[in-house]
């Protein structure tokens, strides 16, 4: 059993507003990344946090930010929120950059 | 051209049977490589890491290929539970993300 966890669930949001998604990483995890899946694909790179910092960035508009805490949580924040903003968002945390990742649960957003 | 190439599928194998999967990825400087399993509406799970001597879990093995750019997974005595999607992934030295190809989707039958 998984033990990243994120919320909420479930989202719906109208176009323009923001959103704020937000993940609990396993305990001793210091690298967290999130994700974008859109139905039918593997997961997109959004950006990858390590030790508080931000240590990589996928091909994602500065609308999209996060922040990383000590205490092994992170937020995903998206700003003025698009149609094509639907879909399944991720969080995955790590030991360190570049290991396997282990998942959450995913938080599912619907931009109407 | 995708970083990360597979074959959507699906596969629709019978229970015990034999099946691969292949994916192939773009960049050179690539030095990490892994099989993610996801099942339907649920989150990825990670399969297995791919290593160059190719490596073995139970009945999944995997094989790394470097030259070709080249990853394989192959599952043996397929199981009705086997049925998801497994999506290759590698990750690139110096930056650090995980670059997941679309998946490749299993249907094992009774």
């Amino acid at each position: 059993e998984t033990g990243v966890t994120q919320s909420p669930t479930h989202l719906i949001k109208t176009r323009g507003q923001q959103v704020t998604l937000r993940c609990s990483s396993q305990s001793g995890h210091n690298t967290v990344s999130w994700y974008q899946q859109a139905l039918g694909q593997g997961p997109q790179f959004i950006f990858q946090y390590y030790r508080e910092e931000e240590n990589g960035r996928g091909n994602f508009p500065p609308r999209f930010s996060g922040l990383q805490f000590p205490n092994y949580s992170s937020e995903l924040n998206v700003n003025a929120l698009e149609l094509d903003d639907s879909a399944l968002y991720l969080c995955a945390s790590s030991f360190s950059p570049g290991q396997g990742e282990d998942f959450g649960p995913g938080t599912r957003l619907t931009v109407t | 051209r995708k970083e990360v190439e597979q074959d959507p599928g699906p596969f629709n194998v019978p229970e015990g049977a034999t099946v691969a999967f292949n994916c192939t990825y773009s960049n050179s400087a690539s030095q990490s490589f892994f099989w993610y399993r996801q099942d339907c509406r649920k989150e990825p799970k990670l399969l297995m890491s791919v290593y160059s001597s190719g490596n073995e879990d139970g009945r999944f093995t995997a094989q790394l290929n470097r030259a070709s750019q080249y990853i394989s997974l192959l599952i043996r005595d397929s199981k009705l539970s086997d049925s998801a999607t497994y999506l290759c992934v590698v990750n690139i030295r110096s930056s650090y993300k995980l670059i997941f190809g679309s998946g490749t989707r299993l249907l094992v039958r009774p």
